[in-house]
C-alpha cells in the first residue's frame, strides 16, 4: 500500500463548480499536512498547510480526519487558473515528506 | 528576491557519463533536500541534509551522491551507476527537518540521458 494515495483523476469542471479531492495516508503518526499544487512541467508550489480544526483561504478549504487517516480539499467557484496537478502531502514530525502521486484538475469554460 | 535556483532546467547526456545538478537557495534555511519526479509518480527523495558537512539517504540514493560544503549549496551528482537516471530533478529547502516546516522548491532540472 502507497503511503499517501490520491485520486489521479483527471477531473475536469466547468468554470464556477465545486470540487473536492480526498487523499488518504497509511502512517498514523503523520502530524503535518500539506496541499501544493503544480502546474504542467514546472516545481510543485505550497498551497497550504492543513491543521486540525479545519482551515481556508479564500476558495480553498482544507479539512483533516485524522481517525480515518485522510485529508480532503476543496475548490470553489473554480477559475480556469485552478488547472494544475494537487500534491498531498504528509509528514511525520521528525520524518520526510511523503507525497502522493497528485491528482489532475482541469476547469472549462 | 528570496528564492532557490536549479540549473541548468534542461540536460542532456550519454549514458556513462556523471553529471552534476547545481541548487543554491538565498532563504537562510538549513535543511535542503533532492527529489525525482517521474510520471504518474509522486516525489520521492534521493537525499537530504539538515546542516552543513552533514547528509542522509532518502529512499532512492542508489547512483547519486551529494554534498553540503556551505549553507547555500546543495549540488547533487547523478552518476552512471544509477540505472535509470531519465527524470525531473527538484531541490527543496525549509527551516528545519522537524516539525510542520513546509518545503520550498526550486524550477527542477530535466535530465535526460540516451
Amino acid at each position: 500500500r502507497k503511503e499517501v494515495e490520491q485520486d489521479p483523476g483527471p477531473f475536469n469542471v466547468p468554470e464556477g463548480a465545486t470540487v473536492a479531492f480526498n487523499c488518504t495516508y497509511s502512517n498514523s503518526a503523520s502530524q503535518s499536512f500539506f496541499w501544493y499544487r503544480q502546474d504542467c512541467r514546472k516545481e510543485p508550489k505550497l498551497l497550504m498547510s492543513v491543521y486540525s480544526s479545519g482551515n481556508e483561504d479564500g476558495r480553498f478549504t482544507a479539512q483533516l480526519n485524522r481517525a480515518s487517516q485522510y485529508i480532503s480539499l476543496l475548490i470553489r467557484d473554480s477559475k480556469l487558473s485552478d488547472s494544475a496537478t494537487y500534491l498531498c502531502v504528509v509528514k511525520p514530525y521528525n520524518n520526510d515528506m511523503r507525497f502522493g502521486a497528485g491528482t489532475r484538475l482541469t476547469v472549462k469554460p | 528576491d528570496g528564492g532557490i535556483t536549479q540549473s541548468p532546467k534542461y540536460l542532456f547526456r550519454k549514458e556513462g557519463q556523471n553529471v552534476t545538478l547545481s541548487c543554491e537557495q538565498n532563504l537562510n534555511h538549513d535543511a535542503m533536500y533532492w527529489y525525482r519526479q517521474d510520471p504518474g509518480q509522486g516525489l520521492r527523495l534521493i537525499y537530504y541534509s539538515q546542516i552543513v558537512n552533514d547528509f542522509q539517504k532518502g529512499d532512492i540514493a542508489e547512483g547519486y551522491s551529494v554534498s553540503r560544503e556551505k549553507k547555500e549549496s546543495f549540488p547533487l551528482t547523478v552518476t552512471s551507476a544509477q540505472k535509470n537516471p531519465t527524470a525531473f530533478y527538484l531541490c527543496a529547502s525549509s527551516m528545519g527537518t522537524l516539525g510542520s516546516n513546509e518545503q520550498y522548491f526550486g524550477p527542477g532540472t530535466r535530465l535526460t540521458v540516451t
